[in-house]
């Protein structure tokens, strides 16, 4: 089965700094890369997801990167803000257009992202 | 707020006894998934409902069920529990397998 590695486990970055998350992926019939942000007490929610036929794709300070090649993807924020402070998951699915499918997502163990004032 | 409704927030309960958690997903969505959430071994996927039938099985216990019912709500029943099984358990739906995933805010189960 598919096995996502995810690193680092924790990050501490100043306010207004990028940070950057990185995973690879096992599975090279992976098609899609959601990443989710789990914040204290609540569900992991979607935050930017990717596909395999897409190299790049941004949606305000978030952007995630995919090399298919090299199996391996990043989610990057940039100026980063007190409330980005959470636990990022990055995830891998064999569907190209399935939010799950038969195996489910494969998550990543995730990355404590700390934002420093 | 992810429109997916999960009850009990929070579960304590012995070793060896059953319970039953229970997911209400977002308006209009058919699939229903369920997930464990423990420290050492991260979100794993357990068992995905279509419409009121079991579409795929992942990492799901011989101990533990689940079924979707006409309304589309879905319930996950643990038995004999142990103390491993304590966990966050997560429900999550989306409106078909080509759309993305959506969670509740879990079901936090201590077993004593």
């Amino acid at each position: 089965g598919e096995n996502v590695e995810q690193h680092p486990s924790t990050l501490s970055v100043q306010e207004g700094d990028s940070a950057v998350i990185k995973c690879t992926y096992s599975d090279s019939a992976s098609n899609y890369f959601p990443w989710y942000k789990q914040e204290l007490g609540k569900g992991p929610q979607l935050i930017i997801d990717i596909r395999s036929n897409v190299g790049e794709k941004k949606d305000q300070r978030i952007a995630v990167t995919l090399n298919k090649t090299a199996k391996h993807f990043s989610l990057h924020i940039t100026e980063t803000q007190p409330e980005d402070s959470a636990v990022y998951f990055c995830a891998a699915s064999p569907f190209m257009y399935s939010g799950g499918g038969a195996d489910g997502l494969t998550f990543g163990k995730g990355t404590h992202l700390i934002i420093q004032p | 707020d992810s429109g997916v409704t999960q009850t009990p927030k929070h579960l304590i309960t012995a070793t060896g006894q059953r319970v039953t958690l229970r997911c209400s997903p977002r308006s209009g969505d058919l699939s229903v998934y369920w997930y464990q959430q423990s420290l050492d071994q991260g979100l794993q996927f357990l068992i995905q409902y279509y419409n009121g039938e079991e579409r795929a099985k992942g990492n799901i216990l011989e101990r533990f069920s689940a079924q979707q019912f006409p309304d589309l709500h879905s319930e996950l029943n643990l038995s004999s529990l142990e103390l491993g099984d304590s966990a966050l358990y997560f429900c999550a739906s989306s409106v078909a397998d080509d759309s993305p995933l959506h969670f509740g805010n879990g079901t936090r189960l201590t077993v004593t």
